[in-house]
C-alpha cells in the first residue's frame, strides 16, 4: 500500500491555458473521487468514478472540466482556458466499494493550481 | 441538497484537556454517513472517525470519540487528552449510503497549546 500519489504538485499557469493533473490511487481501490479545496474551505466535490465509470458529476465541474478513467486504473483531470478562479488544491481520493470491507477514502497529497 | 456546517472558524485547547468540536448537518436522506477528517498542516487528509446513522451507539476511536444527535442533525467531535500532533484542520463530511458523493464542511483549525 503506497498511498494515493498526485502529479505535480504543483502547477502555475498562466490565465487561458490547459492543465492536466494525474492520480495514481491505491491499487485495489476501484473508487476515485477528485476534490477542488479552496483556501480556508473545505473539500468540494467534483466527480466521482467506479472503475472507469464516472457515475456522479458536480455543477462545479464545468464543460471546461473533464475528468477520465480510461482503464479504471490512474485518473486524470483537464482544467481547459484556466481561469483566475480556478486557483486552488485538487485532491484525489480512493476507496474500495462499499461491500469490500472498510471503504475509507484515501487522499493524495493534492495539486496546487496557481493560475496568474 | 446535502449541507454540513461547522461554525466554529477556530479553536484552542491546552494539552492533555478535552476539547469538543461542533457540526451540524441537514439532509432529507434516511440512511447516510458522517465522518471527521482530520488535515494536518501540509499534509494529507486523514479520516478520524466515522459514524453510520442507523446505529444508534456513538462511534469511538481511542481519545476520539462522537456525540450523534441524529434528529437534532448534529454531530460533534470530542477530543480527550490532546496532544500536540492533534492541531490540525478538521472537516466534518457527509455522504449518504451509496459513498457516491461527500459533502464536507469549512473546517475548524484546533491549535493544541503546550
Amino acid at each position: 500500500d503506497t498511498g494515493v500519489s498526485q502529479d505535480p504538485r504543483h502547477k502555475i499557469t498562466k490565465r487561458g491555458q490547459n492543465v492536466t493533473f494525474r492520480c495514481d490511487p491505491i491499487s485495489e481501490h476501484n473508487r476515485l473521487y477528485w476534490y477542488r479545496q479552496t483556501l480556508g474551505q473545505g473539500p468540494e466535490f467534483l466527480t466521482y468514478f467506479q472503475n472507469e465509470a464516472q457515475l456522479e458529476k458536480s455543477r462545479l465541474l464545468s464543460d471546461r472540466f473533464s475528468a477520465e478513467r480510461p482503464k479504471g486504473s490512474f485518473s486524470t483531470l483537464e482544467i481547459q482556458r484556466t481561469e483566475q478562479g480556478d486557483s486552488a488544491m485538487y485532491l484525489c481520493a480512493s476507496s474500495r466499494d462499499p461491500g469490500q470491507g472498510r471503504n475509507e477514502q484515501y487522499f493524495g497529497p493534492g495539486t496546487r493550481l496557481t493560475v496568474t | 441538497a446535502q449541507t454540513v456546517t461547522q461554525s466554529q472558524p477556530e479553536m484552542s485547547v491546552q494539552e492533555a484537556e478535552t476539547v469538543t468540536l461542533s457540526c451540524t448537518y441537514d439532509t432529507s436522506e434516511n440512511n447516510y454517513y458522517l465522518f471527521w477528517y482530520k488535515q494536518p498542516p501540509s499534509r494529507q487528509m486523514i479520516l478520524v472517525i466515522r459514524q453510520e446513522a442507523y446505529k444508534q451507539q456513538n462511534a469511538t476511536e481511542n481519545r476520539f470519540s462522537v456525540n450523534f444527535q441524529k434528529a437534532a442533525k448534529s454531530f460533534s467531535l470530542k477530543i480527550s487528552d490532546s496532544q500536540l500532533g492533534d492541531t490540525a484542520m478538521y472537516f466534518c463530511a457527509f455522504s449518504a449510503y451509496n459513498f457516491n458523493k461527500f459533502y464536507f464542511g469549512s473546517g475548524t483549525k484546533l491549535n493544541v497549546k503546550p
